[in-house]
């Protein structure tokens, strides 16, 4: 299995351009996540999903829209890229339930707005 | 809301030496807590977790991490580090329902000399 992928791994944006990061999880999990990582802050979520169809706000989504027209997919899009959104961002995947469940993280997009 | 704090922003050892590393949450529901490592270039890797039953969890490389209800704690530890523990750690939490996110504290960075 594949896991949780991220695509592009690295991308450099001009301020202004717009772009789409792609977060795919093959293990038919419900749950998607979109966290940013930055020094000294931790991971804070940015935007999270718990079904097909469905997007909910985290802690810092301004600046973000996200989707999740197919349950294995969730996307995360700039419309308008700013210096500050340069960071590292990490999807995640969770079941809907049973015991002991856990959070399968992708290897991350690192992202540099110039 | 609920919320990370990990007191410890960046810790100094000697390989040999033991760790522990303070995690504390704010939250007062069930909550399900988790250790993660995240190797210098590398995506996060779970060390541990806490859903219920033995406060006193064991995970990978000899770390491990006992959860105190009374003092909303789950502190890390490991008895004897070794160079290869150099990492940034993240304590988290969710609020104990599968499927809703993780809270990261701000982290930790561990620095262990040989």
């Amino acid at each position: 299995n594949a896991g949780v992928t991220q695509t592009p791994k690295f991308r450099v944006l001009k301020t202004g351009q717009s772009m789409t990061l792609l977060c795919a999880q093959d293990m038919n999990h419900e749950y998607m996540y979109w966290y940013r990582q930055d020094p000294g802050m931790g991971l804070r979520l940015i935007h999270y999903s718990v079904g097909e169809g469905t997007t909910a706000k985290g802690e810092v989504p301004d600046g973000y829209n996200v989707s999740r027209l197919k349950k294995q997919n969730f996307l995360l899009g700039l419309e308008s890229a700013a210096p500050s959104q340069t960071s590292v961002y990490f999807c995640a995947s969770s079941k809907a339930g049973g015991r002991g469940y856990g959070y399968t993280f992708g290897s991350g997009t690192r992202l540099t707005v110039v | 809301a609920q919320s990370v704090s990990q007191h410890n922003h960046h810790v100094i050892l000697s390989e040999a030496a033991s760790l522990e590393l303070g995690c504390n949450y704010s939250y007062g529901g069930t909550v399900n807590l988790f250790w993660y490592v995240q190797y210098p270039g590398q995506h996060l890797q779970l060390l541990l977790k806490y859903f219920s039953g033995d406060p006193l969890v064991k995970g990978i490389k000899g770390f491990e991490a006992e959860f105190i209800k009374s003092k909303f704690s789950f502190n890390l530890r490991k008895p004897s580090v070794q160079w290869s523990d150099t990492a940034e750690y993240f304590c988290a939490v969710n609020a104990g329902q599968a499927g809703t996110a993780l809270i990261f504290g701000k982290g930790t960075t561990l620095s262990v000399s040989s």
